[in-house]
């Protein structure tokens, strides 16, 4: 079965950048989306087929997907953002998501 | 505004059943595709089903096939999993969501225990 990886926890300071990767065999052949988690809260789509935003979602966040490897990025980073995140895949009529990546922001 | 509000969640014996319920609003739900999504204490998204719009295909995680069935009445706005031969790794907060891959809607959850 397909199987995405991503790194158990990140941490970056405020103001700077903050990348979460996901990894899986030929991603960049797939469409990637990514989703915030906040603690007590239903997950949010931030990013959906490799770079879009949905309406409402900061430019701060962007991604992007080659190789095997699809990136968050969270460019000037809010204490606001600190948050689970986890990436999304389709493979063989099966919906795949990563582990999950504790963002910490201190 | 898009609304989806699950409900049915609760404590139940192993090998027992339920069916979760997820009332829709604000879009045309015989329009999208809808899935189910869990998440076990403390633990990641796995993603549980989807079915189409029209209900004609439906999508399981390994995990779930065979005792799980999703289904959905358009007429009513609602979707359904109904559950079965329930075991204790079920016990999870169930979210139901809009779409098949990109989910841009999703509720508030309904938590099933599975416990004796």
């Amino acid at each position: 079965s397909y199987e995405l990886t991503q790194p158990p926890s990140v941490s970056v300071s405020p103001g700077q950048t903050a990348n979460i990767t996901c990894s899986g065999d030929k991603l960049g052949d797939k469409y990637a989306c990514w989703y915030q988690q906040k603690p007590g809260q239903s997950p949010v789509l931030v990013i959906y087929q490799d770079t879009k935003r949905p309406s409402g979602i900061p430019e701060r966040f962007s991604g992007s997907n080659s190789g095997n490897t699809a990136t968050l990025t969270i460019s000037g980073t809010q204490a606001m953002d600190e948050a689970d995140y986890y990436c999304q895949a389709w493979d063989s009529s099966t919906v795949v998501f990563g582990g999950g990546t504790k963002l910490t922001v201190l | 505004e898009v609304q989806l509000l699950e409900s049915g969640g609760g404590l139940v014996q192993p090998g027992g059943s339920l069916r979760l319920s997820c009332a829709a609003s604000g879009f045309t739900f015989s329009s999208y595709a809808m899935s189910w999504v869990r998440q076990a204490p403390g633990k990641g998204l796995e993603w549980v089903s989807s079915i189409s719009g029209g209900g004609g295909h439906t999508y399981y995680a390994d995990s779930v096939t065979g005792r799980f069935t999703i289904s959905r009445d358009n007429s009513k706005n609602t979707l359904y999993l109904l559950m079965d031969s329930l075991r204790a790794e079920d016990t999870a907060v169930y979210y139901c969501a809009k779409g098949f891959v990109d989910l841009d809607y999703w509720g508030q959850g309904t938590l099933v225990t599975v416990s004796s």
